[in-house]
């Protein structure tokens, strides 16, 4: 089964300092999905940025980007320029080809002004 | 249209009521899936449906249950919940197969009281 951990359960960052989210998973599968979700206090869940596992090359959309590691099964997202509105919940998620998305235990992020 | 819309937003209930949550999308998305997810904790799977069909059911209790009357629409009847239902409630959609990542609705607060 396929597991994800998140080890930072919180995190604060300085408005436009840089900070970066840890996540690990588990998994047999040697094609998989990787995202990264946002839950701000407004409760819906937003997709920042995804990442598909036979792609070296690391996602990026505006001030967030991930740093992926396949071998050490490591799926980081750093965000850059942080702003107030970047304050929420944010969940590494792991999908297999069954279309099944398993989220690990999530980063409540902090932006102090 | 790129949401998914939950109704009700908020839902109190008793132990004895029998009340429906629902769910609606006009993406033209063939998978749908309900969530549940407790205060602080990820959201955890509970129902996929693909095609209308109900696909992955992961040992929910009886007193839930999902139905998925057509593409754009999907049902959770509650029937004799606990207070330890009490929960938000979270639909999502995806273009089955694909690998692209779920939209979210916003969820139903529910609280059994």
């Amino acid at each position: 089964a396929q597991t994800v951990t998140q080890s930072q359960p919180e995190m604060s960052v300085q408005e436009a300092e840089t900070v970066t989210l840890s996540c690990t998973y588990d998994t047999s599968e040697s094609n998989y999905y990787l995202f990264w979700y946002k839950q701000p206090p407004s409760r819906q869940m937003i997709l920042v940025i995804r990442q598909e596992a036979y792609k070296q090359q690391n996602a990026t959309e505006n001030r967030f980007s991930v740093n992926f590691q396949k071998a050490a099964k490591s799926f980081s997202l750093k965000i850059s320029d942080s702003q107030l509105g970047d304050t929420a919940m944010y969940f590494c998620a792991f999908m297999s080809l069954l279309n099944k998305l398993i989220f690990g235990t999530g980063t409540l992020l902090a932006v102090q002004p | 249209d790129t949401e998914v819309t939950q109704t009700p937003k908020h839902l109190v209930m008793g132990m004895t009521n029998k009340k429906s949550l629902k769910c609606e999308q006009h993406m033209g998305h063939r998978a749908m899936y309900w969530y549940k997810q407790k205060a602080k904790k990820p959201p955890e799977l509970m129902f996929v449906y693909s095609y209308e069909k109900l696909s992955i059911n992961e040992s929910v209790p009886s007193r839930f249950s999902p139905e998925c009357p057509n593409s754009s629409l999907l049902n959770l009847h509650l029937h004799a919940l606990q207070p330890e239902d009490s929960a938000l409630y979270l639909c999502a959609s995806s273009q089955s197969g694909d690998s692209g990542g779920y939209t979210f609705g916003s969820g139903t607060r529910l609280t059994v009281v």
